[in-house]
């Protein structure tokens, strides 16, 4: 069955901290995974996108890794600011995602980032 | 570019009455857009993909006479929440594809909080 997991479930760091977070699938064929930062009350934004090839791609302070062969990404946020604290999901697309657009979404991890 | 907006932001409604969510591409043609609801805590539920021209596929477990999908034109599809009970309540959001891209690329919109009293 095709999952994605995330831990930790919630989180809570100091301001100008750093975090990361984890993200374990069973998505098979695999074709690409993204990390979306989802503020309360609001639509997933997206933050990174990698396919099987790459291995870590980065936007600002936020990094993301891909680790194709134990199926593992990771997520690392640099010298948080409060305006980081939301819900982070990670989403993969099975191969079949290309032509149906459906997402295996992860449950989120819940970030507060704290002054 | 790329952007999805939602309408309403929020809507309150007594039990029994229908609600409609729009979903609007603004900068793009998207034939494919798709709807998702979001209990508290939860991630995103795939509910129905909504085509341009034709029926919604829904997900199972989905009451298609109950959520209405229309995809009229490319760049609006609409939710009905059709005798909407306290049980709808959650946060519908949608999403679109970018017709260059593929279906697995998507934009998703604010979202639209529900509340059914």
């Amino acid at each position: 069955k095709n999952q994605v997991e995330q831990s930790p479930q919630s989180l809570i760091i100091l301001e100008g901290k750093n975090c990361t977070l984890q993200c374990n699938y069973t998505v098979s064929p695999f074709s690409n995974l993204r990390w979306y930062k989802q503020d309360t009350g609001r639509g997933p934004v997206s933050l990174t996108i990698m396919t099987f090839s790459e291995n870590t791609k980065s936007n600002g302070r936020y990094t993301a890794t891909l680790d194709a062969d134990t199926k593992q990404s990771s997520l690392h946020i640099t010298a948080s600011q409060l305006s980081d604290s939301a819900s982070y999901i990670c989403v993969v697309s099975e191969g079949r995602s290309s032509n149906t657009g459906k997402l295996i979404f992860g449950q989120g991890t819940t970030l507060q980032v704290k002054p | 570019g790329a952007v999805v907006s939602q309408h309403p932001s929020r809507v309150i409604c007594k039990s029994g009455t229908s609600v409609k969510i729009e979903c609007r591409s603004l900068d793009f043609q998207a034939t494919t857009m798709f709807w998702y609801r979001q209990f508290p805590k939860q991630s995103l539920m795939l509910m129905a993909t909504s085509n341009e021209g034709s029926k919604a596929t829904y997900e199972q477990g989905v009451e298609k006479d109950k959520f209405l999908i229309n995809h009229a034109s490319l760049t609006l599809s609409t939710l009905t929440v059709t005798s909407a009970h306290p049980e709808d309540s959650s946060f519908y959001i949608c999403s679109a594809s970018p017709p260059w891209l593929l279906p697995d690329t998507q934009y998703f919109g604010p979202g639209t909080r529900l509340t059914v009293l």
